[in-house]
């Protein structure tokens, strides 16, 4: 059960794109279609923004996309806004009805 | 509209225990797979543990097996996280969650645990 990797953190200008990597095993991100991605403000609960790796809940602006490859799966987030300022985490199922997050990434809108 | 509500955090000295709830409502609980997440003071979020919908499957984050314990009473619509054995390192907020898909469609506000003497 150890933490998928993510960068600590990402920074773009508004209106630019950014994309966080998130990257686990064939135990998980790479053995299953069961990736998500949460944005998180400073003291409050995280919100789903991705799930089963590339579906967007309703609500989700869809400058918000999420991807995989292999071991790896991605969020990009295109036309940056001052509100997109935030902490995001990956989470993967990882057999066994076990599930793991991501380390977090701090994203700062320039 | 969907809530989850956590009570039963607080302040507990080393070795104690506890005993976390979550009212569920606005949703259909007892088809739900639940989940805890923690996240420590600064720090990133870890999942803890998982309960499917009767209760008869449950599954729990290596740094807590054989300590804590996750339950649920379908006709209170709440599930529970007995926690014993406590550790500093225990120290969080505690977030009941609600699966979708398996991902975490919706979060209670969560309950901060703090493990000191």
């Amino acid at each position: 059960q150890s933490a998928l990797t993510q960068p600590r953190s990402v920074s773009g200008s508004p209106g630019q794109s950014v994309t966080i990597s998130c990257t686990g095993t064939s135990n998980d991100v790479g053995g299953y279609n069961y990736v998500s991605w949460y944005q998180q403000h400073p003291g409050k609960a995280p919100k789903l923004m991705i799930y089963d790796v590339s579906k967007r809940p309703s609500g989700v602006p869809d400058r918000f996309s999420g991807s995989k490859s292999g071991n790896t799966a991605s969020l990009t987030i295109s036309g940056l806004q001052a509100e997109d300022e935030a902490d995001y985490y990956c989470y993967s199922y990882a057999d066994n009805y076990t599930w793991v997050f991501g380390g977090g990434t701090k994203l700062t809108v320039l | 509209e969907v809530q989850l509500v956590e009570s039963g955090g607080g302040l507990v000295q080393p070795g104690g225990s506890l005993r976390l709830s979550c009212a569920a409502s606005g949703f259909t609980f007892s088809n739900s797979w639940m989940h805890w997440v923690r996240q420590a003071p600064g720090k990133g979020l870890v999942w803890v543990s998982y309960i499917n919908s009767d209760g008869s499957s449950t599954t729990y984050a290596d740094s807590v097996k054989g300590r804590f314990t996750i339950s649920r009473d379908n006709a209170k619509n709440t599930v529970y996280l007995q926690m014993n054995s406590l550790r500093a390192e225990d120290t969080a907020v505690y977030y009941c969650a609600r699966d979708w898909s398996y991902s975490v469609e919706y979060w209670g506000q969560g309950t901060l645990v703090t493990v000191s003497s």
